[in-house]
């Protein structure tokens, strides 16, 4: 199995700081990697597809990069709706998440 | 539009099973899979398997394999879950959720998701 390893765990942060979240896969998946951003009580919700593709409606101020096992997520100005938990997936191979990154007001 | 709506919230006994589902609209039933991940509370998310809902066909994680089964009625499209011999630890958020935008240039994501249901298995 592919295993996924998010760091930080939790990240303490004000609205319009740049966040960078980090990503790590276990094998090689390419650039097959989503992030959901997901908020209590709610399902998640993608953000970003194929590593770095910005999925239609979600704003310009999240970016992502990287390929084969290392990749990140970033937010360039946080937002107050920006506070949430933040999961990356891989779908090389079936489909895991990391663990969460939890974005929290500081 | 596409919309997956799960059925209430469970509380079941151990060693029980449950049986949550997932109707469909907005789109042809029998043209994308659909799949199944649950959150167990303050956790993680975990795949638990899919059902193709044109021929009934599945795959299971391997985790779930022998208690789980995923089945779908076309008629009313809408797709089940059901986890037998439930423990403690099934206790969680079951979401189901579908590829609708899918394909070998993009790969193959969760862009549609199910409001979530939650199952409680409590002595």
């Amino acid at each position: 199995d592919i295993q996924m390893t998010q760091s930080p765990s939790t990240l303490s942060a004000s609205v319009g700081d740049r966040v960078t979240i980090t990503c790590r896969a276990s094998q090689s998946i390419s650039r097959w990697l989503a992030w959901y951003q997901q908020k209590p009580g709610k399902a998640p919700k993608v953000l970003i597809y194929k590593a770095s593709s910005l999925e239609s409606g979600v704003p310009s101020r999240f970016s992502g990069s990287g390929s084969g096992t290392e990749f990140t997520l970033t937010i360039s100005s946080l937002q107050p709706d920006d506070f949430a938990t933040y999961y990356c997936q891989q779908y090389n191979r079936f489909w895991t998440f990391g663990q969460g990154t939890k974005v929290e007001i500081k | 539009q596409v919309q997956l709506v799960q059925s209430g919230a469970e509380v079941k006994k151990p060693g029980a099973s449950v049986k949550v589902s997932c109707k469909a609209s907005g789109y042809t039933f029998t043209d994308y899979y659909l799949h199944w991940v649950r959150q167990a509370p303050g956790q993680g998310l975990e795949w638990m398997g899919w059902i193709n809902p044109n021929s009934g066909g599945t795959d299971y994680a391997q985790k779930f394999q022998g208690r789980v089964s995923m089945t779908r009625d076309t008629s009313i499209t809408t797709a089940y879950v059901e986890l037998t011999t439930l423990r403690s630890d099934d206790t969680a958020i079951y979401y189901c959720a579908t590829i609708y935008g899918g394909n070998s240039d993009v790969g193959y994501y969760f862009d549609y998701w199910g409001q979530g249901t939650l199952v409680t298995v409590s002595s």
